[in-house]
């Protein structure tokens, strides 16, 4: 069965970083970019990052302005967001996604898991 | 960046009624159009791709239409299940964007 599973989330002070693991089973990962969106609480979607099957190609939403760094261990069949210089704002539940072979819309979806940025 | 816009923000709808979504792109993504349903609690799920492919799985009563700038999701008939959070994406351009949401709610 496909399945993709987040963790990784927590509570981290203002500053600080994170890092978000994605683990994949039951498809073929190397073929596939993956995604990482974030919902805000009580907010809608909003998309943060993508790597390409080989990851060599990175694409980030404009506001993270370098502070987040998407990778993947094909081998390992895993997706990571090391996420630095947390602000109160990244609060949110953190969402890893396949897209569709050939085109970036999002066909597969984890569970999620929740970061919180707080003093 | 690609702003994409969907009205109305809250729709109220009976179970069997025929509900139309719209969604609006601020310049031309082709048929890179996704929408997707999110029920409180769930992560989204895929109900169209290109405009107007269904996902594996959706119900024939879910279609997406339109090009461009222009796109529509129709529910032929809602169901009980269907009450939810309705997004559309773009993913012609990078950076991909997502409209603010409709909540299709019970009336």
């Amino acid at each position: 069965q496909v399945h993709l599973v987040e963790s990784g989330g927590g509570l981290v002070k203002p500053g600080g970083s994170l890092r978000l693991s994605c683990a994949a089973s039951g498809f073929s990962f190397g073929d596939y970019y993956m995604d990482w969106i974030r919902q805000a609480p009580g907010k809608g979607l909003e998309w943060v990052s993508s790597i390409s099957n080989s990851g060599g190609s990175l694409n980030y939403a404009d506001s993270l302005k370098g502070r987040f760094t998407v990778s993947r261990d094909n081998a390992k069949n895993s997706l990571f967001l090391q996420m630095n210089s947390l602000r109160a704002e990244d609060t949110a539940v953190y969402y890893c996604a396949r897209a569709g072979l050939g085109h970036n819309s999002f066909h597969l979806w984890g569970q999620g898991t929740v970061v919180t940025v707080s003093s | 960046e690609i702003v994409m816009t969907q009205s109305p923000a809250t729709l109220s709808v009976s179970p069997g009624e025929r509900v139309t979504l719209s969604c609006r792109a601020s310049q031309s993504v082709s048929s890179n159009l996704a929408w997707y349903q999110q029920k409180p609690g769930q992560a989204p799920s895929l109900l169209i791709y290109g405009a107007s492919t269904r996902a594996t799985s959706i119900p024939a009563r879910f279609s997406g239409s339109g090009s461009r700038t222009e796109f529509t999701l129709t529910i032929s008939s809602l169901q009980s299940e269907d009450f939810a959070v309705y997004y559309c994406q773009q993913y012609n351009n990078w950076p991909l964007t997502f409209g603010g949401g409709t909540k299709v709610e019970i009336k």
